[in-house]
């Protein structure tokens, strides 16, 4: 069945600092790549997406590229901040199913 | 446009008791979902409908039943909680054939004692 492996957390870091987290997932055919943000106590909230290979999306500073050959959609952001502290979910979505499969998510905290 | 929203926010539960978790969304989405999410577990999916009048089940469904008589609410059942049903649940909804974004409700905390 299809799954998404993201890298362990939590993940901290400072202010400015760069952020990268892994994702990598199985899936048959062809998914849809995303990644969603949840802020505490709060539901999720896409982030970005990419649907098919080489697409690179892109939202407030975050960055993915869908990456075919090595089955990853790993989360970069060139300089954090305080405000990006949250939980962060890979998804992948099953066209064919209509549903989603999600990672465990990994919990980023950004200190002045 | 409220998008998805979800009754109650909190509840707690005693062992056998039964109760009725319900998902609106005024979109005009497709797709609805129900999924628990447990610490350093992610979200599971428990069922999910492709159309009003559909349910299909998802990754964890046992113990939990569900209703899609209208196109915008989706009705999650428990009829006789157990304690491992303390999570909390999210519900979801996406356009299903141009878009597959999902949006999400801000959650039912339940506490099973």
């Amino acid at each position: 069945g299809d799954s998404v492996t993201q890298m362990e957390g939590p993940v901290t870091l400072s202010e400015e600092a760069f952020l990268t987290i892994n994702c990598t997932y199985t899936a048959t055919g062809y998914p849809s790549l995303f990644w969603y943000v949840q802020y505490p106590g709060e539901g999720l909230q896409l982030l970005l997406k990419a649907t098919k290979a080489d697409d690179k999306g892109s939202n407030k500073g975050f960055e993915a590229t869908y990456r075919k050959e090595t089955t990853s959609f790993h989360l970069e952001k060139g300089s954090v901040q305080v405000s990006d502290s949250a939980v962060y979910f890979c998804a992948l979505l099953n066209t064919n199913a209509g549903k989603s499969t999600f990672g465990d998510g990994t919990t980023l905290t950004v200190k002045p | 446009n409220a998008g998805v929203t979800q009754t109650p926010k909190f509840r707690v539960l005693k062992t056998g008791q039964s109760m009725t978790l319900l998902c609106a969304q005024d979109m005009n989405h497709e797709y609805m979902y129900w999924y628990r999410q447990d610490p350093g577990m992610g979200l599971r999916l428990i069922h999910y409908s492709v159309g009003e009048g559909t349910t299909a089940k998802g990754e964890v469904p046992d113990g939990y039943n569900v209703s899609r008589l209208k196109k915008q609410n989706f009705l999650l059942g428990l009829e006789s909680a157990a304690p491992s049903q303390t999570s909390v649940y999210f519900c979801a909804s996406t356009e299903g054939s141009l878009t597959y974004e999902q949006y999400f409700g801000p959650g039912t905390r339940l506490t099973v004692t």
